[in-house]
């Protein structure tokens, strides 16, 4: 099976900017959460949806959103960028019978 | 607030020798306890998840244990390479179904 993939890998915007990112699960999990990764913060929690809503929000401003389409992709979307939003972007799908987080490549984001 | 740790931040040891980390967890009701590894700008890769029913569990050279009631869990690498350099993180997931990460140890084998 595939893994986990993400697009783009690199971005570079301005601050003031939107964003959006984009996530494909493996194939047959219906779950997806999102991550934010930065040296100061270490890894947080974003959201989770599943089947096409949100089951879980992580403390983040209501700047970053998301959402998931009945093919079990999700994007994330960040408006108004910050230069404080530059980090890794790790979305993750869940074997639910395994229990297992299967991680994508991230999404480096740089806000200028 | 759930909060994970692990000790120590960084280990540097020579190639060969046997090594542990560890990650102390606060949520005395964890589902299960996930140790990954990422290498330097990649995404995790997923090492060994432990349910909260379980001790311990065994892949290849590694070995993770699990004790719910102290809060802790440990990853031993057996005979260590220079290709296990990477940043070792474990992340437990209770009730709220999110992994909580720790802020991983950072380990370089040295050949």
């Amino acid at each position: 099976k595939a893994g986990v993939t993400q697009t783009p890998r690199y971005l570079i915007k301005t601050r003031g900017q939107q964003v959006t990112l984009s996530c494909s699960p493996i194939s047959g999990h219906r779950s997806v959460s999102w991550y934010q990764q930065t040296p100061g913060q270490g890894l947080q929690f974003l959201f989770e949806y599943f089947s096409e809503t949100q089951r879980n929000k992580g403390n983040f401003p209501g700047r970053f959103s998301g959402r998931q389409f009945s093919n079990s992709r999700s994007e994330m979307n960040v408006s108004t960028l910050e230069l404080g939003d530059s980090a890794l972007y790790l979305c993750a799908s869940l074997d639910s019978g395994t229990d297992t987080q299967y991680f994508g490549p991230g999404t480096r984001l740089t806000v200028l | 607030k759930q909060e994970v740790t692990q000790i120590p931040a960084a280990l540097s040891v020579p190639e060969g020798e046997n090594l542990v980390l560890n990650c102390s967890f606060t949520d005395s009701a964890i589902y299960n306890l996930q140790w990954f590894r990422q290498d330097p700008g990649k995404g995790l890769t997923s090492l060994l998840l432990i349910q909260s029913s379980q001790r311990e569990q065994t892949s290849g050279r590694l070995n993770a244990s699990l004790d719910k009631s102290s809060g802790r869990s440990t990853l031993y690498i057996a005979a260590s390479q220079p290709g296990d350099s990477a940043t070792y993180l474990c992340a437990s997931r209770g009730a709220t179904n999110k992994l909580i990460f720790g802020t991983g140890t950072l380990l370089a084998v040295q050949p």
